[in-house]
């Protein structure tokens, strides 16, 4: 069983188009994020939820929207893509804030 | 300065060899370390938690040293295997807001 999942595992697409990578945990936490690692492969926190409050990282573009449907779930959608929007983003999870965190395989965007 | 730095590497050791790796973070704050392992085009892993009186794992040896704002990871008899990238994180338990991620550093062990 897989702890931490994400689809796609591979997104290609065009500048300006809007996507959406989709996570989702079985372990019963309570918290999850969203992580973008780029070229450099510098791992930054993009988001942290933790029973249902948002902490939104405030050097995020408004255009990245994290949405929670439950617990289990942490989708990102992206409008407008850019060109350096390209990076593999990484879900995580942890049974709270100050725990160790379970990633997902990550999901290699790439707009051209 | 950086809130977590580490040596980029990489390190290139013979299999069997003793590597040791520093991290040093900027806040004294932080609350909580941890070394991750990647491994290339994979996500991170949790390799151990560090603890304040320092802990062991079989080959693996973590130290914190607050006062001088460090951490440490010893790896003994190193194997082709623990060829990847070795992150140091540091969390100063703001909501998880504040899980800071060292940029790694590289290992290759040779044959």
């Amino acid at each position: 069983d897989t702890a931490v999942s994400q689809t796609p595992k591979y997104l290609v697409t065009q500048m300006g188009n809007d996507k959406s990578i989709k996570c989702e945990q079985n372990l019963g936490h309570d918290t999850m994020y969203w992580y973008k690692q780029d070229s450099k492969k510098f791992l930054k926190i993009m988001f942290s939820y933790n029973n249902k409050e948002l902490i939104i990282n405030e050097t995020v573009p408004n255009r990245f929207s994290p949405k929670s449907p439950d617990k289990a779930h942490l989708n990102l959608h992206i409008n407008s893509l850019e060109l350096g929007d390209s990076a593999v983003y990484f879900c995580a999870s942890s049974s709270r804030p100050d725990n160790e965190q379970f990633f997902g395989p990550g999901t290699r965007l790439t707009v051209l | 300065r950086k809130e977590v730095e580490q040596d980029p590497g990489p390190f290139n050791v013979p299999e069997g060899a003793t590597v040791a790796f520093n991290c040093t973070y900027s806040n004294s704050a932080s609350q909580s370390f941890f070394w991750y392992r990647q491994d290339c085009r994979k996500e991170p892993k949790l390799l151990m938690s560090v603890y304040s009186s320092g802990n062991e794992d079989g080959r693996f040896t973590a130290q914190l040293n607050r006062a001088s704002q460090y951490i440490s990871l010893l790896i003994r008899d190193s194997k082709l295997s623990d060829s990847a990238t070795y992150l140091c994180v540091v969390n100063y338990n703001n909501y998880g807001q504040n899980f800071v991620f060292g940029p790694g550093t590289r290992l290759s062990v040779l044959p």
